[in-house]
């Protein structure tokens, strides 16, 4: 079945700058990849998602992109707020996986 | 609000008891997910219902079951409680059964004494 690694586990940025979370998948007949971001004590809510046609999508301050014949996406969030600061997680999903399997989740942290 | 209603919010109960969560997806659509959160951990999928059927299942214990009911509403039953089976649990629902954005609700946050 499928598999997502996800990294960096935790990572911390200054206020303004870049931040980037990777995530690599097993199977390559995977096509769907959300991502998902949670708050402490809240539910995952989907900011962004690109389907295996599409190389990068971007909206606003987020983007993502796609390589498939690496099998590995990214999350890149551009001038970085301190509402910013959640867990992210990557997912991938497609015929083959028939389920949304997430990656273990990216603790990010925006210091002021 | 993602228009996904899990009751109860919170529930305790003791060691070897049963549970039953309760979900209602959004409207329109057909199909709901399982997922089991523990205390900093990732989110484990454990079952998916589209519009009545089991579609996927992943690594959902015996001890545990789901249907999902002809107005499209599940449950997640979960008996012979364990200290271990303590985490969060989330319902989700999509459109579609595959490759659709899921919608979670606020999930039911179990607690085994």
């Amino acid at each position: 079945g499928e598999n997502v690694e996800q990294h960096p586990s935790t990572l911390s940025v200054q206020e303004g700058d870049s931040a980037v979370i990777k995530c690599t998948y097993s199977d390559s007949a995977s096509n769907y990849f959300p991502w998902y971001k949670q708050e402490l004590g809240k539910r995952p809510q989907l900011i962004i998602d690109i389907r295996s046609n599409v190389g990068e999508k971007k909206d606003q301050r987020i983007a993502v992109t796609l390589n498939k014949t690496a099998k590995h996406f990214s999350l890149h969030i551009t001038e970085t707020q301190p509402e910013d600061s959640a867990v992210y997680f990557c997912a991938a999903s497609g015929q083959g996986a028939q389920k949304l399997v997430f990656g273990q989740g990216t603790r990010l942290t925006i210091n002021p | 609000d993602s228009g996904v209603t899990q009751t109860p919010k919170h529930l305790i109960t003791a060691t070897g008891q049963r549970v039953t969560l309760r979900c209602s997806p959004r409207s329109g659509d057909l199909s709901v997910y399982w997922y089991q959160q523990s205390l900093d951990q990732g989110l484990q999928f454990l079952i998916q219902y589209y519009n009545g059927e089991e579609r996927a299942k992943g690594n959902i214990l015996e001890r545990f079951s789901a249907q999902q009911f002809p107005d499209l509403h599940s449950e997640l039953n979960l008996s012979s409680l364990e200290l271990g089976d303590s985490a969060l649990y989330f319902c989700a629902s999509s459109v579609d059964s595959i490759n659709s954005p899921l919608h979670f609700g606020n999930g039911t946050r179990l607690t085994v004494t």
